[in-house]
C-alpha cells in the first residue's frame, strides 16, 4: 500500500541553524500538508499546499517557515533560523482531493530537536 | 473560544469490553469529524469519518456517532483487544477552510489482558 515517507527520522540542530525536512507524498495525491506535535501536546496544523502554492497556513507558520515542491515527488518544510520551541515531531500528510470527503494520509514524522 | 475536548487523557479497560471515547467541541460548526489512531512516535492513522448529516458510522469493531445538537462524537471499540491500545484523536474541519483539520489532544487507551 502506498505510504507517505519522511526523512530524516531524527534531526538535531543548533538554535539559529536552518533545517529542511523532506517528505515524499503518495504519488497520485495533489494536496500536501505539514503538521507539528510538540511532545505531549496535540497535533497542530501548519500549512496546506496545492498546485505549487500555499492554500492555507496557521498562525504558527510565520516567516521562519517555508514550503516547496522542488520536483515531482518531494515536498519540503524549511525552518530558516530554528528556535528552541521549534523542537517537535513534524508530520507530512497528503490527500487526493481536499474537502469534507477526503482524508489525509500521514507520514511517520521527523523528530526535530533544537539545542 | 473554540475548543475540542476529549473526555479523558487516559482510559484503562479490560480486554473484551467496549471502549467508549468522547469528543466534545465548542464554537465550531464542522461539516465532518474524523477519528485517528496514533501509536507512540508515529503519525496519526485515519480510522473513520462521519459527516454532519450522519448519525452513526461503523467499520468492523469500530463505531462512531455524531450529535451536532450536543456537539459531541462518541467512538466505540467493541470486543477490545490489547492491540487496540493507542492514543485516539478526534479531528474536525475548521469549516471556514477546506483543508485545515483541527485535532483534539487525544485519549490514551490501554486494554489490559
Amino acid at each position: 500500500e502506498p505510504e507517505v515517507t519522511q526523512t530524516p527520522s531524527h534531526q538535531v540542530t543548533q538554535m539559529g541553524q536552518e533545517v529542511i525536512l523532506r517528505c515524499v507524498p503518495i504519488s497520485n495525491h495533489l494536496y500536501f500538508y505539514w503538521y507539528r506535535q510538540i511532545l505531549g501536546q496535540k497535533v497542530e496544523f501548519l500549512v496546506s499546499f496545492y498546485n505549487n502554492e500555499i492554500s492555507e497556513k496557521s498562525e504558527i507558520f510565520d516567516d521562519q517557515f517555508s514550503v516547496e515542491r522542488p520536483d515531482g515527488s518531494n515536498f519540503t518544510l524549511k525552518i530558516r533560523s530554528t528556535k528552541l520551541e521549534d523542537s517537535a515531531m513534524y508530520f507530512c500528510a497528503s490527500s487526493k482531493e481536499t474537502g469534507v470527503q477526503e482524508t489525509q494520509y500521514f507520514g511517520p514524522g521527523t523528530r526535530l530537536l533544537v539545542l | 473560544s473554540q475548543k475540542i475536548e476529549q473526555n479523558s487523557e487516559a482510559l484503562n479497560i479490560q480486554e473484551g469490553k467496549t471502549a467508549t471515547l468522547t469528543c466534545n467541541y465548542t464554537n465550531y460548526s464542522p461539516a465532518y469529524l474524523q477519528w485517528y489512531r496514533q501509536d507512540p512516535g508515529r503519525g496519526p492513522v485515519f480510522l473513520l469519518l462521519i459527516r454532519e448529516n450522519e448519525k452513526e458510522k461503523r467499520k468492523e469493531r469500530l463505531k462512531v456517532t455524531f450529535d451536532t445538537t450536543l456537539k459531541q462524537s462518541l467512538f466505540h471499540i467493541t470486543a477490545s483487544q490489547p492491540a487496540d491500545s493507542a492514543t485516539y484523536l478526534c479531528a474536525l474541519d475548521a469549516y471556514s477552510s477546506a483543508s485545515k483539520i483541527i485535532f483534539g489532544s487525544g485519549t490514551r487507551l490501554s486494554i489490559r489482558p
